[in-house]
Order: structure tokens, then sequence, then C-alpha cells
């Protein structure tokens, strides 16, 4: 199965800050990414699939980028309600796998 | 609009079995990637299964052999039966529509616990 290493686990920042994280596959896998946001008792919300392709009714302050095997997700000015959890997830090839998962929490 | 319902969740002791229903409404299952994803307490996510329109479907290494996804097109219902099942399985189950799961289910908590 193909790994996702997720880095940071964890970061703390101040609303306005630009957030960035990042995600490595452990083989190629052309663009085949999504973002997700979690928050506490929640479902995921998909942010970002395609690497790159920002979903609708996604504010714009949220952006994806990379292909192959290394993907970033940038949120440019963090805003309250983006303190939450992010996965990256590859669905290039099955088993599917998600990262390990980055809290954003309140610096 | 599309509303995905997980139901079937609950309390059962080690090396039994459960099946989780997902009723789907706004859009037909059976033309669309279904997946099932957990989250044990307090972990990250974890992807589960995906059944294809075509009826393909693949598992994550630690449940192949003892889940099996299934649909009911009659019903419009996406299913995981489990079987022997372990404490490690113990978490929310979500299903989800789409190859990159865009919709998703509020979730069924599963305990395996003697």
């Amino acid at each position: 199965a193909i790994q996702m290493t997720q880095s940071p686990s964890s970061l703390s920042a101040s609303v306005g800050d630009r957030v960035t994280i990042t995600c490595r596959a452990s083989q190629g896998i052309r663009n085949d990414l999504g973002w997700y946001q979690q928050k506490p008792g929640k479902a995921p919300k998909l942010l970002i699939y395609g690497a790159n392709t920002l979903e609708r009714g996604v504010p714009s302050r949220f952006s994806g980028s990379g292909s192959d095997t290394d993907f970033t997700l940038t949120i440019s000015s963090l805003q309250p309600e983006d303190f939450a959890t992010y996965y990256c997830l590859q669905d290039n090839n099955y088993p599917a796998t998600f990262g390990q998962g980055t809290k954003v929490e309140i610096k | 609009e599309v509303q995905l319902v997980e139901s079937g969740g609950g309390l059962v002791q080690p090396g039994g079995s459960l099946r989780l229903s997902c009723a789907a409404s706004g859009f037909t299952v059976s033309s669309n990637y279904m997946s099932w994803v957990r989250q044990a307490p307090g972990k990250g996510l974890e992807w589960v299964s995906v059944i294809y329109s075509g009826g393909r479907t693949y598992y994550s290494d630690s449940v192949k052999g003892r889940f099996t996804i299934s649909r009911d097109n009659s019903k419009n219902t996406l299913y995981l039966q489990m079987n022997s099942l372990r404490a490690e399985d113990t978490a929310v189950y979500y299903c989800a529509r789409d190859r990159t799961p865009t919709f998703w289910g509020q979730g069924t908590l599963v305990t395996v616990s003697s």
C-alpha cells in the first residue's frame, strides 16, 4: 500500500498567518490527492481534489499544489473557523490511504 | 439534496459480526464510487473499502477477508458486513460518495469489547 507521510503532525498559528501542510507519497500518485478538514465530532469535509482543484463552496484562501509524490495544502490567511485537523488522501491506487493528520491550533 | 445516513453500529463482542447500512438519497448508489472510512477514538482517518459503480471492490489490508462491502440497488443502500471483529475495529464508521469522497454521512459507532 502507498504510504502518505504528512507533516507537521500539529502546529500553532495565529489568525492571519499563512499555514502550509505537506504530504509525501511513498510512490508516484500523479495528482490523485485530496485534502480534508475535520472538526471534532464531525465528518471530514473535502477542501481540494485532484491535488489543486478547490471544491465548490470552499473559501479561496485554501489552495493545493504538487504532483507525483509531493503535495502542499496552503491556507493563505488563517481564520478562526480554520482551526481543525487536516488530512490528505491518495486515491490513485487502492487501498487508498490517508496521511496521519495535522492539527492546527490557536497560538 | 444528497444525504447519507449510516446505521447498524453498536456494541459487539470480539469475534462477533455486525452489518452497517448507509441509506442514500438524492443520488443513485449504484452509479457512484461508494466508500467506507473509519476513525478510532482520538485517532486519524482510516480508509476501509470501496465499491465501484461496476461492482469491483477493494479493501484495506487490515480488514481484507473479514469485511465485505455491498449494495442493494432496490433500496439505494450501501452495506458493510463485518465479521471476526477485533478490539482494534472499534471506531466511528463513515460512508462516503465519490472516488475522492465528497459527501459523507454522520457516522455510526462500532464498539468491539467484551
